[in-house]
């Protein structure tokens, strides 16, 4: 099984500040996925990033793909309040195999 | 969009009893189907992938007479935790991968929660 750690664990932080979320692993994945998580519900597709050094925004939201497609990263700029959420990155390896990663439990204080 | 649709939501057992949880995928065929189990403020573990008309594949460490798994149809996998005990107490949630999307697409399933007491 392939593990995929973030950092931080948690973060907690004042509404308009900035973040990153890091998602790192020693195994090479053909693509990652971020997901945020509401309590009680599933997670939800934020993103997907298939090549090397890729860089996508969603609004507020940076997404990277590191060059050897072993790490991500997610920065958030200017967090609100609805931004709070369990952040979850997940590995694709294969055609149906998806690893998810430690999560990152994000509070936005108003 | 792809929905996946999960019941119940919310189940409560007595321990020693079996509970059936259903995911179905509603405008959509899946041929595969994801179940993962996630505790309190932890992550999503994989315990098995549904495949239709064939036997699921389970994770190390998932017990298969435990936790068994149908996917009679293109559309339903089911999980059904048999005897169950408190520890299985958990929120369950599936996934289905569209057969006509590319790979990795999943849709997620709202979860369900289940309290063993």
């Amino acid at each position: 099984t392939q593990l995929l750690e973030q950092s931080p664990q948690f973060l907690s932080i004042q509404e308009g500040e900035n973040l990153t979320v890091y998602c790192n692993s020693s195994s090479v994945f053909s693509s990652l996925q971020w997901y945020r998580q509401e309590p009680g519900e599933g997670p939800v597709l934020l993103v997907t990033v298939v090549t090397g050094g890729e860089v996508k925004k969603l609004k507020r939201l940076t997404f990277q793909f590191g060059d050897a497609r072993k790490d991500s990263s997610l920065h958030i700029t200017a967090a609100q309040p609805g931004d709070t959420g369990l952040y979850l990155c997940a590995g694709a390896t294969g055609a149906n195999n998806l690893f998810f990663g430690t999560g990152t439990r994000l509070t936005v204080i108003p | 969009g792809a929905v996946v649709s999960q019941h119940p939501s919310w189940v409560i057992c007595k321990s020693g009893t079996s509970v059936k949880i259903e995911c179905r995928s509603l405008d959509f065929q899946a041929t595969t189907m994801f179940w993962y189990r996630q505790f309190p403020k932890q992550s999503l573990m994989l315990m098995a992938t549904s495949n239709e008309g064939s036997k699921a594949t389970y994770e190390q460490g998932v017990e298969k007479d435990k936790f068994l798994i149908n996917h009679a149809s293109l559309t339903l996998s089911t999980l059904t935790v048999t005897s169950a005990h408190p520890e299985d107490s958990s929120f369950y949630i599936c996934s289905a991968r569209d057969w006509r999307a590319a790979a990795n697409v999943l849709t997620f399933g709202a979860g369900s929660r289940l309290t063993v007491l």
